[in-house]
């Protein structure tokens, strides 16, 4: 079992909309997530990061973490052609070291 | 967020030849820093991580002899693909933990290219 699984889409959704990324993850011991944003071609984005359970809000992206679950997601809000990436989620299993899931390919039509 | 940078951004190199790429932490210093290997359309694969002043440690199946890494202080990290085959033609990046709550931060990344 993969420790963390994403659907790698690709998810598409019209310019305006809500896109709703989704990951779970199988280390119950995991205190750290974070949602990072990959461009074609680039280096991946650090762009929200959630240590307790609940909704954390920046901008239009909003994280929410359901640890019992194991359920970690990512909304992004007034979607626009420029998030089109892959959104990579992550944990962190102690000291700095991070798994990333596969990413989900998001695509927002114009 | 913490800037880290990578050089060089691209390189094209001859099959045999070793290609050393640099990861500097411009902000903060970096007690880890990791090293990733991506194939195209495929997700960030670790290789090793590297602490200041001791050893990298690597992931299953990286070859260390192939793959030198020195983490010499704590902003400066170097990978040298050693013998490089065009197999070894990839995008790499550097990662380097972050100050705050186990943040880490990526460099640009490294297009090597192996003829």
């Amino acid at each position: 079992q993969k420790e963390v699984e994403q659907n790698s889409g690709p998810l598409s959704v019209p310019e305006g909309a809500i896109a709703s990324l989704n990951c779970t993850y199988s280390d119950r011991v995991s205190q750290s997530f974070f949602w990072y944003r990959q461009y074609s071609g680039k280096s991946p984005e650090l762009i929200m990061s959630i240590y307790s359970n609940g909704d954390k809000e920046d901008g239009r992206f909003t994280a929410q973490l359901n640890k019992a679950s194991q359920y970690v997601s990512l909304l992004i809000r007034d979607s626009q052609p420029s998030d089109s990436a892959t959104y990579l989620c992550a944990l962190n299993t102690g000291g700095f070291k991070t798994i990333f899931g596969a990413g989900t390919r998001l695509f927002v039509k114009a | 967020g913490a800037v880290v940078s990578q050089h060089p951004s691209w390189v094209i190199c001859k099959s045999g030849t070793s290609v050393k790429i640099e990861c500097r932490s411009l902000d903060f210093q970096a007690t880890t820093m990791f090293w990733y290997r991506q194939f195209p359309k495929q997700s960030l694969m670790l290789m090793a991580t590297s602490n200041e002043g001791s050893k990298a440690t690597y992931e299953q199946g990286v070859e260390k002899d192939k793959f030198l890494i020195n983490h010499a202080s704590l902003t400066l990290s170097t990978l040298t693909v050693t013998s490089a085959h065009p197999e070894d033609s990839s995008f790499y990046i550097c990662g380097a933990g972050g100050s705050v709550d186990n943040e880490q931060f990526f460099g640009p990344g490294t297009r090597l290219t192996v003829l």
